[in-house]
């Protein structure tokens, strides 16, 4: 089993609606969680922290739910620009520092 | 603000040729990490550094060497380049190990390997 699994997608979502999509994490101990957007061809950047209460960024709204093991990412009113893949981080704290594991990714499709 | 920079952004090389990929940051960054991303694996981490001449072996190390001279500096080597390391590579740096510290990235160099 994966450390990090995510849906590969693509969600195609028409301009305007809802989408929201989920990655699963196996080690029980990891202590911090974010979600990074990748464009095409592009590096990764970090999107959002995720927190225990869950927490919202404008159109973005990020939760964690421990207990199964795994985090959530909701995109509102989808936007053209928000086509692109996200990967999901899971950290680990471990004695060299922590240990960033990535999933494959979900690829989110905006369309008119 | 330049942030990570990676040098080159492309490249293609023939099997056996060796290569060095340059990584360099401007913010004072403790901490940098070489990763390849290949389709539907998500990002793995090669290699990794936590401060000046200091290096360790991350999740795929094999057939590659680093070297950190300089804090600004992170160096990926291929000694003897295999088509399996054709792949996207990325650098990226942090200010600390800690979890809520996230990473900054380079725009990655594409090297194929024939």
């Amino acid at each position: 089993r994966k450390e990090v699994e995510q849906d590969p997608g693509p969600f195609n979502v028409p301009e305007g609606a809802t989408v929201a999509f989920n990655c699963t994490y196996s080690n029980s101990a990891s202590q911090s969680f974010f979600w990074y957007r990748q464009d095409c061809r592009k590096e990764p950047k970090l999107l959002m922290s995720v927190y225990s209460s869950g927490n919202e960024d404008g159109r973005f709204t990020a939760q964690l739910n421990r207990a199964s093991q795994y985090i959530s990412l909701l995109i509102r009113d989808s936007k053209l620009s928000d086509s692109a893949t996200y990967l999901c981080v899971v950290s680990l704290l471990k004695a060299a520092g922590n240990k960033l594991t990535f999933g494959g990714g979900t690829r989110v499709l905006v369309k008119p | 603000n330049a942030g990570v920079t990676q040098t080159p952004k492309f490249r293609v090389l023939k099997t056996g040729q060796s290569m060095t990929l340059l990584c360099a940051q401007d913010m004072n960054h403790e901490y940098m990490y070489w990763y390849r991303q290949d389709p539907g694996m998500g990002l793995r981490l090669i290699h990794y550094s936590v401060g000046e001449g200091t290096t360790a072996k991350g999740e795929v190390p094999d057939g590659y060497n680093v070297s950190r001279l300089k804090k600004q500096n992170f160096l990926l080597g291929l000694e003897s380049a295999a088509p399996s390391q054709t792949s996207v590579y990325f650098c990226a740096s942090s200010l600390s190990p800690l979890g809520n510290q996230p990473q900054h990235f380079g725009d990655g160099t594409r090297l194929s390997i024939l």
